[in-house]
């Protein structure tokens, strides 16, 4: 079992819905990251969290340190929202905060 | 917000040569920096992680007299390809952490395609 797992692996939706990415680790962690790798490969860090709810324009991401989740959230999803979207963590105990990642969740809005 | 920078963004080389990539963090000091490696479809694999000024820790299995990574200041990290073969094509990546915010960035990245 990976220590990070992210549902759903693929999402396809419509241009304007409300998108919902999760990620669940087992692992105790000092920050989970999202991170954003469009198709060109470069990679956008999008969130860094340690408790709460961040939010920046039409994205928001949640995490519940008790229950080991986190989602991201896309209101009012559009064509260059699609990407793929990836869940990191850093461990509590861990040496030159290396981050563990998820396999990644391929979204694609169709206009 | 912070810029960390990949020079060169992609490059094609010939077997047996050696490719130096540069990663840069431009508006803060990189305590830290972590190269990745990338596969088609695949997530990123860390090959090594960088302090400033000392030597690189190598993940296992990352072969240390191939993969040369210098971090000689709190701006620049190398990584060195060296007698790069077909099989080392892939998507490399620099991560570099901001000692003060605790914050990793990424670099956008450079894709190797050994011929």
């Amino acid at each position: 079992k990976n220590e990070v797992e992210q549902s759903p692996q693929n999402l396809t939706a419509q241009e304007g819905e409300f998108i919902t990415i999760n990620c669940s680790y087992s692992v105790g962690i000092s920050a989970l990251h999202w991170l954003q790798q469009h198709p060109g490969g470069g990679i956008v860090s999008l969130f860094m969290l340690s408790s709460g709810k961040k939010k920046h324009g039409r994205l928001i991401a949640t995490i519940n340190i008790q229950e080991k989740h986190s989602s991201l959230h896309i209101t009012a999803s559009h064509p260059r929202d699609s990407a793929v979207y990836i869940c990191a963590v850093r461990g509590e105990e861990t040496s030159g905060s290396r981050l563990t990642f998820g396999e990644g969740t391929q979204l694609t809005v169709n206009p | 917000g912070a810029v960390v920078s990949q020079h060169p963004s992609r490059v094609i080389c010939k077997s047996g040569t050696s490719v130096k990539i540069e990663c840069r963090s431009l508006d803060f000091q990189a305590t830290t920096m972590f190269w990745y490696r990338q596969f088609p479809k695949q997530s990123l694999m860390l090959m090594a992680t960088s302090n400033e000024g000392s030597k690189a820790t190598y993940e296992q299995g990352v072969e240390k007299d191939k993969f040369l990574i210098n971090h000689a200041s709190l701006t620049l990290s190398t990584l060195t390809v060296t007698s790069a073969h077909p099989e080392d094509s892939s998507f490399y990546i620099c991560s570099a952490l901001d000692g003060n915010l605790y914050e990793q960035y990424f670099g956008p990245g450079t894709r190797l395609t050994v011929t």
